[in-house]
């Protein structure tokens, strides 16, 4: 089925200890996103990358690092984590960035379930 | 900057009822509009659009209306059903702006109860 595919979706770690969340995507979409969902924040964005090649800062980046690998995979690292990234991580593609066009409609994953203790 | 904001809930209804959750923009330019929602243990996805002022979306008895005057994009059912329980955000998608001209609002718990 064609999407976004996130790994793992549930992940359990101790602070401190570093993990890499990997996101794949086969529609061939320009623009991919990490985001964070948290009770009574909404979606927060972490990091986007526009193009392959390219990323960029979101609202809350500290603490994470991004690369995206190729036109299919953007992957979320996590160096040293601490409790306060305990959170459910979306991955989310779209064909272009920057446009008000409505075909440039995001498509999510179905979500990293993180517990930091 | 751009921002969207809507009811946060959460919004507690019976199976039938007339629903309607408010969002309100602020946006340079002419944004596309859009109505997301999150099903329990899933993620986002796409639950109708509008790209113009006046265009209406419409999916699964959800209808929505693109109004500049007001820049508002409210979501309406007639009549809902147990399963429209989830979490419904407002987004919009703008050139220029900040992270990359797509902008949520936090999401409205909506809760419907047989």
């Amino acid at each position: 089925n064609a999407g976004v595919t996130q790994t793992p979706k549930f992940q359990v770690l101790k602070t401190g200890q570093s993990m890499t969340l990997q996101c794949a995507q086969d529609m061939n979409h320009n623009s991919m996103y990490w985001y964070r969902q948290d009770p009574g924040m909404g979606l927060r964005l972490i990091y986007y990358s526009a193009s392959e090649g390219t990323t960029d800062k979101g609202e809350v980046p500290n603490g994470y690092n991004v690369s995206r690998l190729n036109k299919r995979e953007f992957s979320l690292r996590l160096e040293s984590a601490a409790p306060s990234q305990t959170s459910v991580y979306f991955c989310a593609s779209r064909p272009r960035t920057g446009t008000n066009s409505g075909a440039n409609v995001l498509t999510f994953g179905a979500g990293s379930r993180l517990t930091v203790l | 900057g751009n921002s969207v904001t809507q009811m946060e809930g959460p919004v507690t209804l019976s199976e039938e009822a007339f629903l309607t959750i408010n969002c309100t923009y602020t946006a340079t330019g002419y944004p596309s509009l859009f109505w997301y929602v999150q099903y329990p243990g899933e993620g986002l996805q796409l639950l109708l659009k509008a790209t113009k002022a006046d265009d209406k979306g419409s999916n699964k008895g959800f209808e929505a209306t693109y109004r500049k005057e007001t820049t508002s994009f409210h979501l309406e059912k007639g009549s809902v059903q147990v399963s429209d329980s989830a979490v419904y955000f407002c987004a919009l998608s703008a050139t220029g702006g900040g992270a990359d001209g797509l902008t949520f609002g936090k999401g409205t718990h909506l809760i419907i109860q047989p």
